[in-house]
């Protein structure tokens, strides 16, 4: 167990919908970061927050968006969705702010139906 | 544009023998890299890390080797145990950068 909470674990849905998935980091973390991995594909980066501000952005869509709460918590939003955003969703935590070990959570799975 | 690539999807391995992942990289200001395992149903987990400044780093039976010139690193792992099937992903950054992370290498240890 990495200290790292998701949920929902599984998520369906139809195109066009919106969804939020949420993150709960380590505690004492204060990074959290969002990857998409798609079937086949690596892990992409979407967005990392730093104690609550935007740090980094990666492969993030326009539809997407995040935000990190002042109790550190993340939530990540898609909306507009489409067939091709199903995947497993990954949120990782860090102590600090650049590079280190980060720890996963389990995944969120979403499928757009 | 995959900046750290696994070109093996999968490897077999018998129990005993060592295990070795491959991964390459084109960004030639990464200076940090990172094994991550995963094993279905997980997140994945921290395994193993190596800064650009050393070419070797061991911890226990698992070592990750740096090649700059060739924009190579290895993970070996010896000897290789059933528990270490999974698959593996190497990942990359530059300072303050985010991670790139490869495709995945599904290791499978047989008895």
């Amino acid at each position: 167990d990495s200290g790292v909470t998701q949920t929902p674990k599984h998520l369906i849905t139809a195109t066009g919908q919106r969804v939020t998935l949420r993150c709960s980091p380590r505690s004492g973390d204060l990074s959290v970061y969002w990857y998409q991995q798609s079937l086949d594909q690596g892990l992409q980066f979407l967005i990392q927050y730093y104690n609550g501000e935007e740090r980094a952005k990666g492969n993030i869509l326009e539809r997407f968006s995040a935000q990190q709460f002042p109790d550190l918590h993340s939530e990540l939003n898609l909306s507009s969705l489409e067939l091709g955003d199903s995947a497993l969703y990954f949120c990782a935590s860090s102590v600090g702010g650049t590079v280190g070990e980060q720890f996963f959570g389990p995944g969120t799975r979403l499928t757009v139906l | 544009d995959q900046q750290v690539k696994q070109n093996s999807p999968s490897l077999s391995v018998q129990e005993g023998r060592i295990s070795i992942l491959n991964c390459d990289y084109t960004n030639s200001m990464f200076d940090y890299f990172l094994w991550y395992k995963k094993y279905p149903a997980e997140g994945p987990t921290f395994l193993i890390s190596i800064s650009s400044i050393k070419d070797k780093n061991e911890d226990g039976r698992f070592t990750v080797f740096l090649n700059k010139s060739a924009k190579h690193l290895s993970l070996h792992i010896v000897p290789s145990q059933p528990g270490d099937s999974a698959v593996y992903f190497c990942a990359a950054s530059a300072v303050g950068n985010q991670f790139y992370f490869g495709t995945g290498t599904s290791l499978t240890v047989i008895p």
